[in-house]
C-alpha cells in the first residue's frame, strides 16, 4: 500500500465549477501537508501548505485537512482554464529531514 | 531574478555516456534536493543536502552521484546511463527551519531522455 494515494483522474470541469482534489493517507506521523500545481512541462509550484487540522483560505483555493480520518482535500472556487494543470499532494513527517512524499497527481482540466 | 535554475532543460544521449545537471538556487535556502519524475508524473526524492552535507540519500543506484560546491548549488552527475534513466530530474530548495522545510521550491525540471 502506497503511503499517500490521489485519484490520478483525468477530472474535466467546465468553467466556473468547484473542483476538488483528495488525497489519503495511511501513516498519522505526516503533520505537512502541501498542494502543489503543476503546468505541462514545468516545475511544481507550491500552492498551498499546511501543518494543522482544519482549513487554510487562499483566494480560489481552499486547503483542508482531516487527520482523524488521513484524508486531505483542495477546493478550486470558480474554476478557470487556467486552472488546467496536475495538482500534486505532498506530505512530511517531523524530523524526516524534509523529505515529501507526493501523491501520484490528479490531471485536472477546465473547459471554457 | 529566478528562484531556483537548472541546467540543461533538455539532455538527450545515449546508453553508457557520463552526464550531469546543475542546479543554482538564489533563494538563499539552506537545503537543496534532487527529485526524479517518471513518465507517470510520480516525483520521488533523491537526495538532499543542508549546507553541502549529503542528509537524505535514498535507495538510488550508486551511478548517480550528487555534489554540493556550495548551499547554493548542488549538481547531480549520472554515470553508465540507462535506458531507465530517462526522466524529468527537479531540483528544489527550503529553508532549513523545522516546519519550513518542507516548504519547498522547485526549479524548471531537466528532462532526460536516455536512448
Amino acid at each position: 500500500q502506497k503511503e499517500v494515494e490521489q485519484d490520478p483522474g483525468p477530472l474535466s470541469v467546465p468553467e466556473g465549477a468547484i473542483v476538488s482534489l483528495n488525497c489519503t493517507y495511511s501513516n498519522s506521523a505526516f503533520q505537512y501537508f502541501m498542494w502543489y500545481r503543476q503546468y505541462s512541462r514545468k516545475g511544481p509550484e507550491l500552492l498551498m501548505y499546511t501543518y494543522s487540522s482544519g482549513n487554510k483560505e487562499d483566494g480560489r483555493f481552499t486547503a483542508q485537512v482531516d487527520k482523524s480520518s488521513k484524508y486531505i482535500s483542495l477546493f478550486i472556487r470558480d474554476s478557470q482554464p487556467s486552472d488546467s494543470a496536475t495538482y500534486l499532494c505532498a506530505l512530511g513527517k517531523p524530523g524526516n529531514t524534509g523529505k515529501l512524499i507526493f501523491g501520484q497527481g490528479t490531471t485536472l482540466q477546465v473547459k471554457p | 531574478d529566478t528562484a531556483v535554475s537548472q541546467t540543461p532543460k533538455y539532455l538527450v544521449t545515449q546508453m553508457g555516456n557520463d552526464k550531469s545537471i546543475k542546479c543554482e538556487q538564489n533563494l538563499g535556502h539552506d537545503t537543496m534536493y534532487w527529485y526524479k519524475q517518471d513518465s507517470k508524473k510520480f516525483l520521488k526524492i533523491m537526495f538532499s543536502y543542508n549546507n553541502k552535507e549529503l542528509i537524505i540519500n535514498e535507495t538510488v543506484p550508486n551511478r548517480f552521484s550528487p555534489k554540493s560546491p556550495d548551499k547554493a548549488h548542488l549538481n547531480l552527475h549520472i554515470n553508465s546511463l540507462e535506458l531507465g534513466d530517462s526522466a524529468v530530474y527537479f531540483c528544489a530548495s527550503s529553508q532549513d527551519k523545522r516546519a519550513q522545510t518542507y516548504e519547498q521550491y522547485f526549479g524548471p525540471g531537466t528532462r532526460l531522455t536516455v536512448t
